[in-house]
C-alpha cells in the first residue's frame, strides 16, 4: 500500500546544530508540504513543492529550507536549530488534481535544547 | 477562504451515529467543504469532501445544505477509535496561484464514550 513516512519520529538536538527531517511518499504525488504544529497556533505551512526542482516558502519559512530532487522525497532542513523550532513537524502530499486531499505522515517531534 | 464555525466539543456513545456540524455561511460557489480529523499524537487524516451534493465513502457521509451555508459530517457507527479533533475546511480547488495550504481551525473534539 502507498504511504507517507517521516524519520526520525523523535529528535533532540542542540541550539545551533543543523537538522534534517526526512519525508518519503510512495503515492507518486506531485505536491508535498511541510507543516509545524504548536499549541495555540494550529498547523502552519513551512514550505511546499509542486514537483521536482520546485520549492516555495510558506508562512513560517525563516530558518528552514527544502529541496526536491525526486518525486518521493522532500527533506526539511533546519539550518541552525533554535529553541523556537521545538515543535511537531508533519509532512503531507497530494495529487496535482486533488491538491486539498492531503495525506499526512505520522509526524516528527523535534526538541531543541 | 470562507470562515468556518464548529462547536468546540461533542460526545457520542459508542455504536451510535456521530453528527458533527459546521457553519460556513460565507462560502463561495466554487469552494469545496473538506473534513479532516486528528487523532491524538497522529497526523491529520483526510476524511471526505464535497461541493454541493451529499457524499459518502467508507469512513463517513457528508451532508451539505441546499444553500451550502452549513454541512454535517456523519460517522454512522462511532467507535472509540473515532475519538479525535474533527476539522471542517473550506477551500477552492485551485486558488488562483496561491498555495494549497490547509488552514485548520480549532475543530470539534469528538469524544466517543463506551
Amino acid at each position: 500500500d502507498a504511504e507517507i513516512t517521516q524519520s526520525p519520529r523523535h529528535k533532540i538536538t542542540e541550539t545551533g546544530r543543523q537538522v534534517t527531517l526526512a519525508c518519503h511518499q510512495t503515492w507518486n504525488h506531485n505536491n508535498m508540504f511541510w507543516y509545524r504544529q504548536d499549541l495555540g497556533h494550529g498547523l502552519r505551512l513551512i514550505h511546499y513543492s509542486y514537483g521536482v526542482q520546485d520549492t516555495n516558502k510558506g508562512e513560517v519559512s525563516d530558518g528552514y529550507s527544502v529541496s526536491r530532487s525526486n518525486t518521493e522525497d522532500l527533506p526539511l532542513t533546519l539550518e541552525s536549530a533554535a529553541s523556537s523550532q521545538t515543535s511537531v513537524y508533519f509532512c503531507a502530499s497530494s495529487d496535482h488534481d486533488r491538491p486539498h486531499e492531503q495525506y499526512f505522515g505520522p509526524g516528527t517531534r523535534l526538541t531543541v535544547t | 477562504d470562507a470562515k468556518t464555525t464548529q462547536p468546540p466539543s461533542m460526545d457520542c456513545a459508542e455504536g451510535r451515529a456521530a453528527n458533527l456540524p459546521c457553519n460556513h455561511s460565507t462560502i463561495s460557489g466554487n469552494e469545496y467543504v473538506y473534513w479532516y480529523r486528528q487523532i491524538h499524537s497522529q497526523g491529520p487524516q483526510y476524511i471526505i469532501h464535497g461541493l454541493k451534493n451529499n457524499e459518502t465513502n467508507e469512513m463517513a457521509s457528508l451532508i451539505i445544505t441546499e444553500d451550502r451555508k452549513s454541512s454535517t459530517l456523519i460517522l454512522p457507527h462511532a467507535t472509540l477509535r473515532d475519538t479525535a479533533v474533527y476539522y471542517c475546511i473550506v477551500r477552492a480547488p485551485n486558488s488562483g496561484g496561491s498555495n494549497y495550504k490547509l488552514t485548520f481551525g480549532k475543530g470539534t473534539l469528538l469524544t466517543v464514550n463506551p
